[in-house]
């Protein structure tokens, strides 16, 4: 977890409301991941970014938005809350180059999201 | 849709006793690796193997890889109590993209 952090690490809210969830990097690693994790999925990527403004969708992007304006910072925001979208959120980056070590990916704790 | 699926589900064993998990995935692949989760944390990479490896070893983790079977083990030797975690094998694909397995929970009983 060393180096990304994720805030909130909990949070209630009620369905139709709008969420933000930030993921905050200080290893200046270029691309960043938010995957939800479910009881039985695994993890199921969101959306990512590969660099400052630069975005795409994940499988499960319906219902999600993401920004990234600074290569340190991944926001991810839910619209309208659903009790669907009831998960723990993860925040990973990765950095590049052409080495090995460049193809982990590094987790943050996580947050966890209850939609009621 | 996921790329990886684990197999089994969930493992118990003894302390000192050797755990071993299975991956099996679709498409072909760049590399593929594995991960750990301790109950309520994040992820945490354990190895990667390259899809022109057959086999790896790190410590007291051994990883094979059978691209024409297109699946994976990954064996932990040895086995002690801070083992009990969650393993997931993630496909990387060329698109800078892992592709996660539902996982592999593994108690280990003093």
């Amino acid at each position: 977890d060393a180096g990304i952090t994720q805030s909130p690490r909990h949070k209630v809210t009620e369905t139709g409301t709008p969420v933000t969830l930030r993921c905050h990097q200080t290893e200046n690693h270029r691309y960043m991941y938010w995957y939800r994790q479910d009881p039985g999925h695994g993890l199921r990527l969101i959306h990512y970014s590969y660099g400052v403004k630069d975005t795409d969708k994940g499988e499960v992007s319906d219902g999600y938005s993401v920004s990234r304006s600074k290569t340190e910072d991944f926001l991810l925001t839910l619209e309208s809350a659903t009790s669907s979208q009831t998960s723990v959120y993860f925040c990973a980056t990765r950095r590049t180059g052409g080495f090995e070590s460049s193809y982990e990916q590094y987790f943050g704790p996580g947050t966890r999201l209850t939609v009621t | 849709s996921q790329q990886g699926e684990e197999d089994p589900q969930a493992l118990s064993i003894q302390e000192g006793e050797n755990a071993t998990m299975n991956c099996s995935y679709k498409t072909s692949i760049n590399n593929l690796q594995w991960y750990r989760q301790n109950s309520g944390r994040g992820l945490v990479h354990l190895i990667l193997i390259r899809s022109n490896e057959r086999e790896k070893h790190s410590g007291r983790l051994r990883v094979t890889l059978d691209t024409s079977k297109k699946s994976s083990s990954l064996l932990i030797t040895a086995s002690r109590a801070a083992d009990t975690a969650s393993y997931f094998c993630a496909t990387d694909g060329y698109d800078y993209k892992l592709s996660f397995g539902a996982g592999t929970t593994v108690t280990v009983r003093a």
